[in-house]
This record gives structure tokens, C-alpha cells and sequence, in this order.
């Protein structure tokens, strides 16, 4: 059973415009991540969120965790050909180690 | 800084061979992980490590799967026997506890 979905699975967008990734669950998790995966590379940590409600901005990201912490959302500003790659959210119970990652979004934005 | 070390990074193997899939984690790390990436699968994790001791192997998928951490700059992933369905995308990440965790770039194994 996959406990965190992902969606749209695949997104690809011009450079410039703007885009949202949502990651949700049945299940409350105590801290969300957001990892960014390049091709041939290992996941890159971007965000941790802990509190439900919390917004946070890395540059033109910006991430939510849900009120009730079972869902988040990665919107990207005015995106670029950079930020091409594999988003992955992860989700933790209590103060552990294990993240249960998601599904994934593959995005690819065009020059 | 160097990062996490995973060796090989390309690794193709006839079924019923043994893999040894190596690992180095980040100096002054004292958490490692295995993970395995698979297209239906996703990212999942197999075992972790604390202070060179397992902690959870929950995730090893079965006994041909074995993972030995001997010092705390080392840890490896074995094989044996391999089997087509293990082929993957295997990571190493390390961390220091709980803390943020740091992928290597995977070893990419493709069993025949």
C-alpha cells in the first residue's frame, strides 16, 4: 500500500510558468520532506516541514504542510529548465528515521 | 567535503550471482542507510544503521539480501543469489542520528 500519492505523475511546462505537485495521505505524519532528484543522482533534501500549516519558501518554492499533516504542496514560480527533475515527498511518524516516500512527480520544464 | 562513496555505479550480473554493492558514508555520519529505487516501487527503504549496529532491517525484502556496517566509513549491500527482480537502484544515505540524510549517487544493478 502506498501511503503518500503524488500527483500529476508527470508535468511538463514552458520555462516561466508556474506550477503546483501535490502529496497526499490517509495517514498524519509528525514532519513532511521534499527531496529533489536529479538523472543518475541520489534525492537532494529541499524542504522539512513539521508543523501543520506551515509554509515555507526556498527562492520561487514554496511549500505548505496540511493543517491536519497528511497532505503538502510544492508550488514552483516562474519555473526554469533547472528545476528539472524528480520530486519526491517523504513523510515521518514521531521523531523517527524512517520517511515512507511518495510517489514521485516528474517534471520537466522546456526552454 | 566528499559526499556519500557508493561503488560500483554500474553493475550488470547473471541470475544466481552473488552482488556486493559497497558504501562510504559522510565522515562524523553515525547513521547509514540502504535504500532501493524501483520504477513501481518507488524509494524504499531496506535497512539502517546507528552507530555501525542495525537498528531496523524491516525492509530487507528476504534472506538473500544481507548488509554488514564493520567500521563507521563502510557498509556493504550483498546479493546471493541475485535475481532479475532485484534489479534497481540501489542508494546509501547517511546522516548524523536522525538528522538530515544525505544520498550517494546509487548504484545501478541489472541482474540477466
Amino acid at each position: 500500500t502506498q501511503l503518500l500519492e503524488q500527483s500529476p505523475q508527470f508535468l511538463s511546462i514552458q520555462e516561466g510558468e508556474n506550477l503546483t505537485v501535490y502529496c497526499n495521505s490517509s495517514s498524519v505524519f509528525s514532519s513532511l520532506q521534499w527531496y529533489r532528484q536529479e538523472p543518475g543522482e541520489g534525492p537532494v533534501l529541499l524542504v522539512t516541514v513539521v508543523t501543520g500549516g506551515e509554509v515555507k519558501k526556498l527562492k520561487r518554492l514554496t511549500f505548505q504542510f496540511g493543517d491536519a499533516r497528511k497532505d503538502s504542496s510544492l508550488h514552483i514560480t516562474a519555473a526554469q529548465p533547472g528545476d528539472t527533475g524528480l520530486y519526491l515527498c517523504a513523510g515521518a511518524r514521531g521523531g523517527t528515521y524512517k520517511y515512507i516516500f511518495g510517489t514521485g512527480t516528474r517534471l520537466k520544464v522546456l526552454a | 567535503d566528499a559526499g556519500v562513496i557508493q561503488s560500483p555505479r554500474h553493475e550488470v550480473t547473471e541470475m544466481g550471482q552473488e552482488v556486493t554493492l559497497r558504501c562510504k558514508p559522510i565522515s562524523g555520519h553515525n547513521s547509514l542507510f540502504w535504500y532501493r529505487q524501483t520504477m513501481m516501487r518507488g524509494l524504499e527503504l531496506l535497512i539502517y544503521f546507528n552507530n555501525n549496529v542495525p537498528i531496523d532491517d524491516s525492509g530487507m525484502p528476504e534472506d538473500r539480501f544481507s548488509a554488514k556496517m564493520p567500521n563507521a566509513s563502510f557498509s556493504t549491500l550483498k546479493i546471493q543469489p541475485s535475481e532479475p527482480r532485484d534489479s534497481a537502484v540501489y542508494f546509501c544515505a547517511s546522516s548524523r542520528d536522525i538528522g538530515t540524510q544525505y544520498f550517494g549517487p546509487g548504484t545501478r544493478l541489472l541482474v540477466l
